[in-house]
């Protein structure tokens, strides 16, 4: 089967640093991606890996290790906006498309 | 920047009803697909779309269930006879390219509730 495992919630204050951590069990595994839901609108790309190491865009950092099957998201500098769903995808080779099989999602609140 | 427009946004339906959900993918891009989320749950993946053929389905896309991209713009899915556990929120998603590190852009997708 293939499943991803990510935590349900994180509660952070404002101008912390949060990880959310991702781990996965899938066949035919190309890469990692995160995407951001407020109140369940459009999932928002944010960060893909497909290689081992950190990728940082802005305040967001996302990292892999691929013989860990393991990823993070690492927001810093945490926004009241920040408050919403991450999910970690995995990017499924499957004929020429490339599906994403999704975690169940991280629900990060940020507290003043 | 280029928006996966979908409409409607909310569609309420009687069970055995059909549906179509429809979906403007961006201009440029190739691939397109479609993936649900029950309410409370995780991102599903539904179908994948290519060249005007699906590429995968998953378990979840029964015969009920059909794609069709009918025109250069619109992509559709059509659900022949609803059942109250299709309610859910659909998306529509495309990709520029298929072997890349392209992301996959999302629509806003359309609520259904099925009564």
């Amino acid at each position: 089967g293939q499943s991803l495992e990510q935590p349900s919630e994180v509660t952070a204050v404002e101008g912390a640093i949060v990880q959310i951590n991702c781990t996965y069990q899938t066949s035919g595994f190309y890469g990692l991606s995160w995407y951001q839901q407020h109140d369940g609108g459009a999932p928002t790309f944010l960060s893909y890996n497909a290689l081992d190491g950190l990728e940082e865009t802005g305040r967001f950092s996302s990292f892999l290790s691929r013989s860990d099957s393991y990823g993070y998201l690492l927001l810093q500098e945490l926004q009241m906006k920040d408050s919403a769903s991450y999910f970690c995808a995995v990017r499924a080779f499957s004929g020429n498309t490339g599906k994403l099989i999704f975690g169940q999602g991280t629900t990060l609140q940020v507290k003043p | 920047e280029p928006e996966v427009t979908q409409t409607p946004s909310h569609q309420v339906t009687q069970m055995g009803q059909e549906v179509i959900l429809r979906c403007v993918p961006i201009s440029n891009h190739l691939y397109f697909y479609w993936y649900r989320q029950i309410l409370g749950q995780k991102v599903e993946f539904l179908v994948s779309f290519y060249n005007n053929e699906i590429s995968e389905k998953s378990e979840i896309f029964d015969d009920q269930f059909s794609v069709e991209r009918p025109d250069g713009s619109n992509f559709t899915l059509k659900i022949r006879s609803t059942k109250l556990e299709d309610s859910a929120m659909y998306f529509c998603a495309c990709k520029k390219e298929g072997d890349s590190n392209q992301p996959q852009h999302f629509g806003d997708g359309t609520r259904l509730s099925i009564l």
